[in-house]
């Protein structure tokens, strides 16, 4: 089945300040890649996907990359804001699946 | 709209303890996906009916655990017997298009504490 490794699992950073966040998978069939934002004691929220006919996709501060070839993909977050401060995961899901593989998640922590 | 509606919100009980968490999902969406999420095994998706229809349940843990859509307003997911690995949060979502994350909407969750 798939695999998905996510790194790293606690990220801190300043306001301002650039944040990355990188998933493999192992599933060369795996085509659906979303990201999910979850704040504490809050439900998950989406926040990018990227499918894997696209090489990248943004959305204003928010951006994601993808490596077919390599088999990983990545959540970019420019200008950080404290608000961005919450855990971050990110999932594989294959077109022949109906249950998506997630990633352990990141721990993002802006500091003011 | 009110989203979709978990109870109870909280749930503590002892081991051994039949445990139902009750999902409402959005009015319309014909997708439904049970998760668990624990700090030792991160976000798990445990089965996901399409209308009212079980389609993959492959992610439940064990035959102590079943779900059910018995129409397309209301799910259940039971416990029986509870243990205290099983203490977690348990999500349940909506979607009127099947898994697409974009069109997924999650509850509030039920924190279930088995003593």
């Amino acid at each position: 089945g798939e695999n998905v490794e996510q790194h790293p699992s606690t990220l801190s950073v300043q306001e301002g300040d650039s944040a990355v966040i990188k998933c493999t998978y192992s599933d060369s069939a795996s085509n659906y890649f979303p990201w999910y934002k979850q704040e504490l004691g809050k439900r998950p929220q989406l926040i990018i996907d990227i499918r894997s006919n696209v090489g990248e996709k943004k959305d204003q501060r928010i951006a994601v990359t993808l490596n077919k070839t390599a088999k990983h993909f990545s959540l970019h977050i420019t200008e950080t804001q404290p608000e961005d401060s919450a855990v971050y995961f990110c999932a594989a899901m294959s077109g022949g699946s109906y249950i998506p593989t997630f990633g352990r998640g990141t721990s993002l922590i802006v500091h003011p | 709209d009110a989203g979709v509606i978990q109870s109870p919100r909280h749930e503590v009980t002892e081991m051994g303890q039949e445990v139902t968490l009750r999902c409402k999902p959005i009015s319309g969406h014909n997708s439904l996906f049970w998760y668990r999420q624990t700090m030792m095994r991160g976000l798990e998706l445990l089965i996901y009916f399409n209308n009212n229809v079980p389609i993959d349940d492959s992610g439940m843990p064990e035959d102590r655990f079943s779900a059910k859509m018995p129409n397309a307003s209301f799910s259940t997911l039971k416990i029986q017997p509870s243990e205290p690995r099983d203490s977690a949060v348990y999500f349940c979502a909506s979607s009127d298009q099947g898994f697409r994350a974009d069109t997924q909407y999650f509850g509030p969750g039920t924190r279930l504490t088995v003593l």
